[in-house]
């Protein structure tokens, strides 16, 4: 069963536009979420985090929102560059220590901005 | 400052063939270390997981087997290949529970 889910393999979209990627997660035990941006035959890098305290955290062109309620968080891209291209990984976490604060990935979406 | 080495980047083994990867960390002690593996559709799976040298824990029962001889390393390994071990393998470190950084990764295929 999939606790952290993208729903979208892929989204293309206008260069200078918004993008936005969801994601969407089953356990309620999920504390800390972050997205990971991933270029081709290269290991993800961070890029923006939330914890379940907060509903919104900004930094330059990215904003991540977060819907407990929902179970639902998304990355804003504003404005989409075409060096945005990658595939973005969503993750979570429990923070419980159990699992020592292993992160689950979603299967990742591929966003392609068009010049 | 912490750095990620994984090597190599690209490897082409035949099926029923041994396979070893190697994940070292610098500037850290005590990390926290990973193994995922990315394959097509599949997103990030977490393969195996250590905190301690000799201490591994096994996420997904598989053709594979994780060592961490020395604090700062650790090496993935398969005694035989299967096709479904192709994929894009990446190791991973974490000071702590929140957050990883990733080596380049291995474009592991299997023919």
């Amino acid at each position: 069963d999939q606790q952290v889910k993208q729903n979208s393999p892929s989204l293309s979209v206008q260069e200078g536009r918004i993008s936005i990627l969801n994601c969407d997660y089953t356990n309620s035990m999920f504390d800390y979420f972050l997205w990971y941006k991933k270029y081709p035959a290269e290991g993800p890098t961070f890029l923006i985090s939330i914890s379940s305290i907060k509903d919104k955290n900004e930094d330059g062109r990215f904003t991540v929102f977060l819907n407990k309620s929902a179970k639902h968080l998304s990355l804003h891209i504003v404005p989409s560059q075409p060096g945005d291209s990658a595939v973005y990984f969503c993750a979570a976490s429990s923070g419980d220590g159990g699992s020592q604060g292993n992160l689950i990935f979603g299967k990742g979406t591929k966003l392609s901005v068009k010049p | 400052s912490q750095t990620i080495h994984q090597w190599p980047a690209t490897l082409v083994q035949p099926v029923g063939s041994p396979l070893s990867l190697e994940c070292t960390v610098e500037g850290t002690s005590n990390p926290n270390l990973y193994w995922y593996r990315q394959a097509a559709g599949r997103g990030l799976q977490l393969l195996f997981y250590s905190v301690g040298i000799g201490q591994i824990s096994s996420e997904v029962p598989q053709n594979l087997s994780a060592s961490r001889p020395q604090d700062r390393q650790f090496i993935l390994s398969s005694k035989k290949l299967l096709l479904s071990d192709s994929g894009f393998y990446l190791c991973a470190w974490s000071p702590g529970p929140l957050g990883y950084t990733f080596g380049s990764g291995t474009r592991l295929t299997v023919v």
